[in-house]
């Protein structure tokens, strides 16, 4: 099994909503991704897991809580967004931080703040 | 009111051609370098990689080549064809893997 899974797809939320986006892996990688991509624009990166601690948190706000249960299971916690919040959030998984060359992405959650 | 957005270099090549997609790093101490290949509705697939110690490497079809001098990579896809289009990505990072960061992507139409 070589896929990083996502859910949900899509998802539409308003600004004092509270919900989830879940990413798995099942091929035993210890570094896992978020990441959040705006309309034709780069993915920029989020948040990394290495061995299930938080590694890097680029100055993210804190309405994106990132947590990882378990070395399959990333979630990202979203909590009071905003509309320029709207974007693809991307999950990705590499054997070690530095693995880079190495790293699956999934397909994204499209996300909507009304 | 005006709108403002980012502009996506494009790219239209006719199927068969040679394919020639550049990139600007910004961080001079960058000495690991992936492109990445983005289909519509998908997240990014790594294509090819290189180390700042080589200027050149190829993979199938493809070829990556590295000017540290002026910061400069470019990704070359022989007789291109229309699965490659697509939007493609460089990333630059430290080889410890802390930093990384994606380049401003090309939009590649390959024309039947």
């Amino acid at each position: 099994d070589t896929e990083v899974t996502q859910t949900p797809k899509h998802l539409v939320m308003g600004m004092t909503n509270k919900k989830s986006l879940k990413c798995e892996q099942h091929m035993g990688h210890r570094a896992m991704y978020w990441y959040k991509q705006k309309a034709k624009k780069p993915p920029e990166l989020m948040f990394v897991y290495s061995y299930e601690k938080l590694s890097i948190n680029e100055s993210v706000p804190s309405r994106f809580s990132p947590e990882c249960p378990n070395s399959s299971l990333l979630n990202l916690h979203l909590h009071a967004l905003q509309p320029e919040d709207s974007a693809l959030y991307l999950c990705a998984s590499s054997q070690e931080l530095a693995r880079l060359n190495e790293q699956f992405f999934g397909p994204g959650t499209r996300l909507t703040v009304l | 009111g005006e709108s403002v957005g980012l502009h996506l270099p494009t790219l239209s090549v006719q199927e068969g051609d040679n394919s020639i997609i550049n990139c600007a790093y910004s961080n001079s101490a960058s000495d690991y370098f992936i492109w990445y290949k983005q289909e519509s509705g998908k997240g990014p697939q790594f294509i090819i990689d290189i180390r700042s110690n080589m200027d050149k490497r190829q993979g199938q079809r493809v070829t990556v080549l590295l000017n540290k001098t002026v910061k400069h990579l470019s990704l070359q896809i022989a007789a291109t064809q229309p699965g490659d289009s697509a939007v493609y990505f460089c990333a630059e990072t430290l080889n410890t893997g802390n930093q990384f960061y994606f380049g401003t992507g090309t939009s590649l139409t390959v024309i039947p």
